[in-house]
C-alpha cells in the first residue's frame, strides 16, 4: 500500500513535555511537509523539506522542529508543549517541490492539558 | 505577507446545481492550491493552478494572476461534495498561506 502514514493518531500530554510524531510516505515523493489546523480549522504550513532545502514558516515557533532521517520519513518534535500547540497535524508529501498534487496523511491530533 | 481571502464563507445548495467558489490572494503568487478537506477531517489536493484554466472531472479552476485571484467552479454538485474548500497561495521556495475555507453543504 503506497500512502502517507502518520502515528500516533492522537496524543495526549502536559504542558512542558518533549513530544514526537512521525510520518512516513511510500509515494517515493522527494517532498515532504508538515500543517497545523487549530480547532477553528484554520492551515498553516509549517514546514516543506527536501533533500536540498528546509522552508521554514517563520511564525512557527522555535520549539518545533523537523527530524528526517531520508526522504520517506518527515517527523516532528516540539520540545515543550504549550497549550496552544493543541491542533491536528497533518503530514502530505509531494513529488516535487513545487507542491502539485499533495497527498496527505490522516493526521496527529495533540491535546495539551 | 500574503493574505488570503475566499468566499463565500458558507454556501448550500441542491443536488445538481453548480458552485462557484471565489479566493484573492494579496501578492502576486506562482503556485495557487485548491484542497478539499472533508466532514471528518482528512484533507486531499485537488488541483494545482498558478495561472489559466484548469479541468479534472467535474472542477474547473480559473486563476488570473495579475488580478490576484482564482476560483474553483464545481458542476453538478453531489452530497459526497460537501466538506471545506481551501485555497492556498505561495511562491516556490516559500510558504503557502491557507484561507479560511469555503464550507459547501449540498442538500439531496
Amino acid at each position: 500500500e503506497t500512502a502517507v502514514f502518520q502515528t500516533p493518531n492522537y496524543h495526549v500530554t502536559q504542558v512542558g513535555n518533549e513530544v514526537s510524531f512521525n510520518c512516513k510516505q511510500t509515494l517515493g515523493h522527494d517532498t515532504m511537509y508538515w500543517y497545523k489546523q487549530d480547532s477553528k480549522k484554520l492551515l498553516k504550513i509549517m514546514f516543506s523539506y527536501n533533500n536540498k532545502q528546509l522552508i521554514v514558516n517563520e511564525t512557527v515557533p522555535r520549539r518545533f522542529s523537523p527530524q528526517s532521517s531520508d526522504k520517506a520519513h518527515l517527523n516532528l518534535r516540539i520540545k515543550s508543549v504549550e497549550p496552544e500547540d493543541s491542533a491536528v497535524y497533518l503530514c502530505a508529501s509531494s513529488f516535487d517541490w513545487d507542491q502539485d498534487t499533495q497527498y496527505f496523511g490522516p493526521g496527529t491530533r495533540l491535546l495539551v492539558l | 505577507g500574503q493574505q488570503v481571502q475566499q468566499s463565500p464563507a458558507s454556501l448550500v445548495l441542491q443536488e445538481g446545481e453548480n458552485a462557484e467558489l471565489q479566493c484573492n490572494f494579496s501578492s502576486t503568487a506562482t503556485q495557487l492550491q485548491w484542497f478539499y478537506q472533508s466532514p471528518g477531517g482528512s484533507l486531499v489536493s485537488l488541483l494545482s493552478n498558478p495561472s489559466g484554466t484548469k479541468h479534472t472531472g467535474r472542477l474547473t479552476s480559473t486563476t488570473v494572476t495579475k488580478e490576484r485571484r482564482s476560483s474553483l467552479h464545481i458542476s453538478s454538485s453531489q452530497t459526497t461534495d460537501s466538506g471545506t474548500y481551501l485555497c492556498a497561495s505561495g511562491n516556490s521556495g516559500t510558504y503557502q498561506r491557507f484561507g479560511t475555507g469555503t464550507k459547501l453543504q449540498v442538500v439531496p
